[in-house]
């Protein structure tokens, strides 16, 4: 069964640091990739997603994310974090042959940014 | 607002009652889903439902069963629960059930089994 893992369970950061936050998968196929924050209080929401095209992709509010297909990773980057980063980060996947829209998430990683 | 709206957002229940969630989208969406987020676990698939008809049962026990009258509306009825199905329970809305869409989350219903 398809899998995605999350190295980093809490990372904390002082604000203007960077950030890369881990994600692989195991699914050898061709997948699509997203990342999703939920900031406190505040449902899932999409930070960005791969479909296809240029392995580096941007999002909102600063984040980027790089596809290595012979890595099966997805690592979610930011170069300068604010305080307002402060949520939790998911890493998710879903296969393409016969999908129905199911997305397979990491266990998540909580990021706490010091002001 | 995203859009999905999930009622009631937090809920406590024994394990003799019949309670049910409530989810409700305004996106134009057809496929919805529930997820289930338990304590120190990864997000859980539950059910997919794509124009009104169920693609995915993620080997749910039949204690939890969902209905999906139209693409708008989805809940989920619980009835002689556990104490290990506290969670919170997350409904996702898409605009089709397919790989390449994006899922838009409620904020979820905040289940206590007592």
């Amino acid at each position: 069964a398809q899998s995605v893992s999350q190295h980093n369970h809490h990372v904390i950061l002082s604000e203007a640091a960077s950030l890369e936050l881990g994600c692989n998968y195991s699914y050898g196929g061709t997948v699509n990739l997203f990342w999703y924050v939920q900031y406190p209080g505040q449902h899932l929401q999409l930070l960005l997603k791969y479909f296809s095209g240029d392995p580096l992709v941007k999002g909102i509010k600063g984040f980027e994310a790089e596809f290595i297909k012979s890595k099966f990773s997805f690592n979610l980057r930011k170069p300068s974090v604010q305080w307002s980063d402060t949520a939790e980060y998911f890493c998710a996947v879903n296969d393409l042959p016969g999908n129905t829209g199911k997305l397979i998430f990491g266990q998540g990683t909580t990021l706490q940014v010091k002001p | 607002e995203t859009g999905v709206t999930q009622t009631p957002r937090h809920l406590v229940m024994g394990m003799t009652n019949k309670k049910s969630l409530k989810c409700e989208q305004h996106l134009g969406h057809n496929a919805m889903y529930w997820y289930k987020q338990s304590a120190k676990k990864p997000l859980e698939l539950m059910f997919v439902y794509n124009f009104k008809e169920q693609t995915e049962n993620n080997s749910v026990p039949s204690r939890f069963s969902p209905e999906c009258p139209n693409s708008s509306h989805l809940f989920l009825h619980l009835h002689t629960l556990q104490p290990e199905d506290s969670a919170l329970y997350l409904c996702a809305s898409s605009l089709r059930g397919a790989a390449d869409t994006e899922a838009f989350f409620g904020q979820g219903t905040r289940l206590t089994v007592v």
